[in-house]
This record gives structure tokens, C-alpha cells and sequence, in this order.
């Protein structure tokens, strides 16, 4: 079956430091979507990409959508203290018909803000 | 606006037993899907139902087994739980038809533990 590989698995960083994480699959993605998990809570969603070479900016966080539709990035600018938590990348192919589902996430990359 | 809210958020459970877990999806959305996440892991995609029908099955056994209700609230059960299936179990909800279908409103979770 389709597999991400994310990397790094996990980043300790200064506070104001950038980050870049990144993530690539075995085969191609519709869609590629970054989440961010806190302890006891489920993923929240960063930034959706719809289109190859696509590039988009949420506020300090910037991803693109790799032009072979493989893989994808997520770079975090100035990072800050409540930057801590688990990243996730995940991919989706459209289902058929008018249900769309199945995503496919990558194993997580833990980051770590030191003040 | 409530989003996605799942029960019990915690359980404990011993082998052989059976579970139900239960998910109120986002208001206006009509899709649930459900997805297990082991600890240091991404989410694994279990079922998703629309129109309480499964639409689309991950590689999970028989024994997951979903429901789906005309308000479009639902329902994950585990019969004969083994020690592997504790983990955090989420509910995500979407909509079928919006470009926004392919993003996924989660739920904080259910922690489940079998003994």
C-alpha cells in the first residue's frame, strides 16, 4: 500500500529559527494537507495543497505541493514557543464517485522549541 | 460552531471484550471517517460513511465494524479487542461536494486501553 516518508523524525530548535520538514510517497497524491497535533487533541489542519507545484503561505508557515505530485514540504519561519508539537504530513487521492476520504499520513515529525 | 466531539475521550477494556465508540461530526458536514493512531504514529485510516453506508475500508479485520445515523453521527465497534488495538481512535468529519471535502475536521479522540 501507499507509505509517506516524513523527515526528520524530530527537530529540537531555537525560538526564532526556521524549520522545513518534508515528506515523500511511493506513489502520486491528489492532494497533499499538513497537520499539526498537540497532546490530547486530534490534528488540526495547517494548509491544503490541490494542485502540483502549487505554493502556499499560512501566516509564518509556507508548504508546497512537489511538481511529481510525490512529495511535499512545510517550512516554518521564526519559529516560537507554541510552535511545539507534532507535524503531519498527508496525502489523498480522490475515491470514486462523490466520496472523497482515505488519507494517508506520514509518521509525524515532533518539534521542539527551546525559549 | 461544535465541532467534531467523540465519546468516551478515554476507556479501559481487557481482551476479548467489545467496544463502541461513538462521533458527532462537524455541524453541516455529512461524512465521518474514522481512524486509528498508535502511539509515536500517524493515523491509519479504518472505514468512512456517507449516507450511512461505508464507502471506503482501510486494511483493518473484520472485527471494526461502523454505523452510521440519519442525523450523521456515528459509531465504532471492536469486538473481541486484542492488546494492538489500544491506541487513539479519531472521528473526522467532512462534507462530500465542497473543495473542501478533501480536508478532514477531527476530533480530540478516544483513548482506548486494552488490558
Amino acid at each position: 500500500g501507499q507509505q509517506l516518508n516524513q523527515s526528520p523524525q524530530s527537530m529540537f530548535i531555537q525560538e526564532g529559527e526556521d524549520v522545513s520538514m518534508n515528506c515523500t510517497s511511493s506513489s502520486i497524491f491528489n492532494t497533499w494537507l499538513w497537520y499539526k497535533q498537540d497532546p490530547g487533541e486530534g490534528p488540526v489542519l495547517l494548509i491544503a495543497l490541490y494542485k502540483a507545484g502549487e505554493l502556499t503561505s499560512n501566516g509564518r508557515l509556507t508548504a508546497q505541493f512537489g511538481i511529481t505530485r510525490k512529495d511535499s514540504f512545510l517550512n516554518i519561519s521564526a519559529s516560537i514557543p507554541s510552535d511545539v508539537g507534532i507535524y503531519f504530513c498527508a496525502g489523498q487521492l480522490k475515491a470514486g464517485g462523490t466520496s472523497y476520504g482515505k488519507l494517508t499520513f506520514g509518521q509525524g515529525t515532533i518539534l521542539t522549541v527551546h525559549p | 460552531d461544535a465541532g467534531v466531539t467523540q465519546s468516551p475521550t478515554h476507556l479501559i477494556k481487557t481482551r476479548g471484550q467489545q467496544v463502541t465508540l461513538r462521533c458527532s461530526p462537524k455541524s453541516g458536514h455529512d461524512t465521518v471517517s474514522w481512524y486509528q493512531q498508535a502511539l509515536g504514529q500517524g493515523p491509519q485510516f479504518i472505514f468512512q460513511y456517507y449516507e450511512e453506508e461505508e464507502r471506503q475500508r482501510g486494511n483493518f479485520p473484520d472485527r471494526f465494524s461502523g454505523h452510521q445515523f440519519p442525523n450523521y453521527s456515528s459509531e465504532l465497534n471492536v469486538n473481541a479487542l486484542l492488546l494492538g488495538d489500544s491506541a487513539l481512535y479519531l472521528c473526522a468529519s467532512s462534507l462530500v461536494g465542497s473543495r473542501g471535502a478533501n480536508v478532514l475536521t477531527f476530533g480530540a479522540g478516544s483513548r482506548l486501553t486494552v488490558l
